[in-house]
């Protein structure tokens, strides 16, 4: 069955140091990958998609397919960056996605 | 653009009775929409897919007679939680996506819905 699995429930770091945030995918066919966020008291939100391969709020992500990953990155940290993250697969021939866990992400001052 | 608005924001109900949450799509029509369900500190659960005048799809160990999905037009969703327990207080999530080439596959969130069944 397909799976996304983002190893980190928790990740801290503090403002102005690099950030990544994992995600692996399962899935033996041609992956659509995206990654949403979810800010304090606001609603899930995409954020970005591995097919638009670009940069949103600093972040990028490139999809690995010998690794099955789609790791998000950021190299300099801000504090309006503290947000609940999720990686999100999207099968071919199907509507729905699936979710990763989520990380929560806390940068410090 | 592309603005979901869910409702209410949060119910409380009698065990026993039945909710209805709406979902619509404010700027957009939706070809398709989701429902999803999230507990406390986990992630979002599928519950189910649904297409504009179809019957919606739901996913495996969801009870289609408990959580009952009308999606009658491009704009409008509706989940109703029958007979309610407390075991189904919940945090549930719809989200909807346009047909829009550019925007494809991208799925808009409503803020979501509290469900307090005592």
């Amino acid at each position: 069955a397909q799976r996304v699995t983002q190893p980190e429930k928790l990740l801290s770091v503090f403002k102005g140091a690099p950030v990544e945030l994992k995600c692996n995918y399962s899935y033996s066919g041609s992956p659509e990958l995206f990654w949403y966020v979810q800010y304090s008291r606001q609603r899930l939100q995409l954020l970005l998609r591995h097919i638009s391969r670009e940069s949103i709020k600093g972040f990028t992500a490139d999809l690995n397919k010998g690794e099955t990953s789609f790791h998000l990155k950021k190299p300099f940290a801000q504090e309006e960056d503290s947000a609940m993250y999720y990686c999100a697969l999207k099968i071919q021939g199907a509507q729905k996605l699936v979710f990763g866990q989520g990380t929560r992400l806390t940068i410090n001052p | 653009g592309a603005v979901v608005s869910q409702h209410p924001s949060w119910v409380i109900c009698k065990s026993g009775t039945s909710v209805k949450i709406e979902c619509r799509s404010l700027d957009f029509q939706a070809t398709t929409m989701f429902w999803y369900r999230q507990f406390p500190k986990q992630s979002l659960m599928l519950m189910a897919t649904s297409n504009e005048g179809s019957k919606a799809t739901y996913e495996q160990g969801v009870e289609k007679d408990k959580f009952l999905i009308n999606h009658a037009s491009l704009t409008l969703s509706t989940l109703t939680v029958t007979s309610a327990h407390p075991e189904d207080s919940s945090f549930y999530i719809c989200s909807a996506t346009q047909p829009n080439r550019l925007a494809k596959n991208i799925q808009y969130f409503g803020a979501g819905t509290r469900l307090s069944v005592l």
